[in-house]
This record gives C-alpha cells, structure tokens and sequence, in this order.
C-alpha cells in the first residue's frame, strides 16, 4: 500500500497566484487532516474530513479551502498565495478519531511563496 | 503556558547511552498521548502510544505521569540510527483538539 500520497513535493509560488495541494490515501481512512508546519512550530490543524462531503475548520483555515468528494481524496486550495503561507505542508488520515488512533502523514510539500 | 511543552534540546549522546525526554502538557483532561518521530525532512511518523501504566517497545520506554501532568520518552542503548527531532503529540478529545509540540531534538554521536 502507497499510504498517503502527496503532490507536489516542492512548489514555488509568487505573491498572488493559486495552487492545490493533493492528497490521496489508498487505506480507506475516513478521518483526513491538513497540518502546516512552520520552522520551531507544532503542527498546526488547517481542515479536517471527517468523511467525504464533510470537512471544518482547524486552527488556522484562513487562506485555504478544501473539498472532499471522496474517502480517497482531500485536496487544499490556496486561492491567493501570501508569503505568510509558506511552510511545509502534511496530509495526515487516521482509522478513527479519538484517543487511540495515531496519523499516517504523507511526505510533505514544500511550498515557498516570493 | 503552551498547551504542550518540549525542550527543543539537541541532546547530543554518544552510542550507547540512554537519554530521556519529557513533554509537559498544560490540560488536565487530555486523553491520549503519544510520541511520533520526525526525521530531517520528512514527514513525522507514529512511534509509540503512552499508556498510563507505561509501556515498552524495545529500547524505548513511554511513560504518562497524570498528577505532574508529563509524559516521558527513554531510550535505551542510543543508536546513531536513533538521530531524529522526537514530538510529543496530546490528544484533548478528539481531531480538533490535538496539540503537537515542538518537538525535542536528539544527535546520537558515534
């Protein structure tokens, strides 16, 4: 099994441009999740699925959108790219939520805004 | 108070030796703990749960002290394969109140 899968590993974007950031899990995982991760920083939540057709805010949505359309899939849309957003960006999907259930995280993308 | 506490370190051990991390977390009803370990440039991946009554997975030993409210990470016989930034994850109820901490860094040194 691939796991988690993420694409593209490295993007350089300018000041104002659009990009989605895919993410696919081939584990059948109903539980997916955005995370950016800042030099010295935590984890921080962006949006969580908690099913296909269903996704909410994390910590820190401003900036992004996503969609679910299906268990597989949850893509992240940035519509107008800020230099505040780059950072290293994790696709995460578990089996359940709640206490006992760790995350599979996809490898990242790198995402440099100029 | 940050709600999860790590010291960012470098530990730097020779082969061989043990070494212990702790993470303090500020919220007394938090649930679930764990430990994940991040490599340079990669993505973080799960390496043990912390159980109440501690537990043991190989050299490593995962330990949850409710009333100080900390958990512990120790590992036994370092390896240089061991060199990794160690985060400490706090699950308060649910997806939305999970808190990654900064993460401790560790340099085994041959």
């Amino acid at each position: 099994n691939a796991g988690v899968t993420q694409t593209p590993k490295f993007r350089i974007l300018k000041i104002g441009q659009s990009m989605t950031l895919q993410c696919t899990q081939d584990m059948n995982h109903n539980y997916m999740y955005w995370y950016r991760q800042d030099p010295g920083m935590g984890l921080k939540l962006i949006y969580y699925s908690v099913g296909a057709g269903i996704t909410d805010k994390g910590e820190v949505p401003n900036g992004y959108n996503v969609s679910r359309s299906t268990t597989e899939d949850f893509p992240l849309r940035l519509e107008l790219a800020a230099p505040s957003q780059t950072s290293v960006y994790f696709c995460a999907s578990s089996q359940e939520t709640g206490p006992n259930y760790g995350y599979t995280f996809g490898s990242g993308t790198r995402l440099t805004v100029v | 108070r940050k709600e999860v506490e790590q010291d960012p370190g470098p530990f730097n051990v020779p082969e061989g030796a043990t070494v212990a991390f702790n993470c303090t977390y500020s919220n007394s009803a938090s649930q679930s703990f764990f430990w994940y370990r991040q490599d340079c440039r990669k993505e973080p991946k799960l390496l043990m749960s912390v159980y109440s009554s501690g537990n043991e997975d190989g050299r490593f030993t995962a330990q949850l002290n409710r009333a100080s409210q900390y958990i512990s990470l120790l590992i036994r016989d370092s390896k240089l394969s061991d060199s990794a930034t160690y985060l400490c994850v706090v699950n308060s109820g649910g997806y939305q109140k999970v808190t990654f901490g900064t993460g401790t860094k560790l340099q085994v040194i041959p």
